[in-house]
């Protein structure tokens, strides 16, 4: 399965527009492109799935360009909420297949 | 529509104790996965159970062994603790079908304490 690497943690600040970049150089054809959210001592929530270019649902935002081989998920206006850790996982469209998670994105939203 | 419940939510037990744990899945779920999540990491796939079967295996050793039921509930043993099992377990259920692929509901995880 292809590895995923992305920053450790960010910072930002309520209102602003958080990209978080994930490299994932090995990336395979039938590979989709995942990403979760977990807050402190709950299990993680699905936020968005694509396979190419642009998706977009009612909580984020989800770029891949045309190599696939990095992807950027973009979250609209941040409130102190949206304060938690951002997995990005990479696998084959196996329907509940394993799930391989890297150590994520630890973003602090300040007021 | 139910979520993902597990129990208990807290445990402690003593090096070489067993365990068990429970989880109950979203309904019309009819797969359960296992994660282990040690403080400050990402979730490590232990293992998946569909209809019944185990479907797929993280790297795991066998005294960890699961089961799932005809209603798609499942437990997670843990045999022999060792402190390194201290960890969050968290229990996932999906369906075949359906998308988005790969999405999986979590619940909130059982902590498990080995002293």
């Amino acid at each position: 399965l292809a590895k995923t690497t992305q920053p450790i943690s960010m910072d930002s600040y309520e209102g602003q527009e958080v990209n978080i970049t994930c490299s994932h150089n090995n990336i395979a054809t039938n590979d989709y492109i995942t990403w979760y959210q977990q807050f402190p001592s709950q299990g993680p929530r699905f936020i968005i799935q694509g396979y190419k270019t642009k998706v977009t649902n009612e909580v984020a935002s989800l770029f891949i360009p045309a190599d696939r081989k990095s992807s950027t998920l973009s979250l609209p206006r941040v409130s102190l909420s949206d304060t938690a850790v951002y997995y990005c996982l990479v696998g084959p469209s196996a329907q509940g297949g394993k799930l391989i998670f890297g150590q994520g994105t630890e973003l602090s939203v300040k007021p | 529509e139910t979520g993902v419940t597990q129990s208990p939510t807290h445990l402690i037990k003593t090096r070489g104790q067993q365990v068990t744990l429970r989880c109950s899945s979203q309904s019309g779920h009819n797969t359960v996965s296992w994660y282990q999540q040690a403080l400050g990491q990402g979730p490590q796939f232990i293992f998946q159970y569909y209809r019944e079967e185990e479907n797929g295996r993280g790297n795991f050793p066998p005294r960890f062994s699961g089961l799932q039921f005809p209603n798609y509930s499942s437990e997670l043993n843990v045999n022999a603790l060792e402190l390194d099992d201290s960890a969050l377990y968290l229990c996932a259920s999906s369906s075949t079908t359906g998308i988005p692929y790969n999405e999986q509901f979590f619940g909130p995880g059982t902590r498990l304490t080995v002293l």
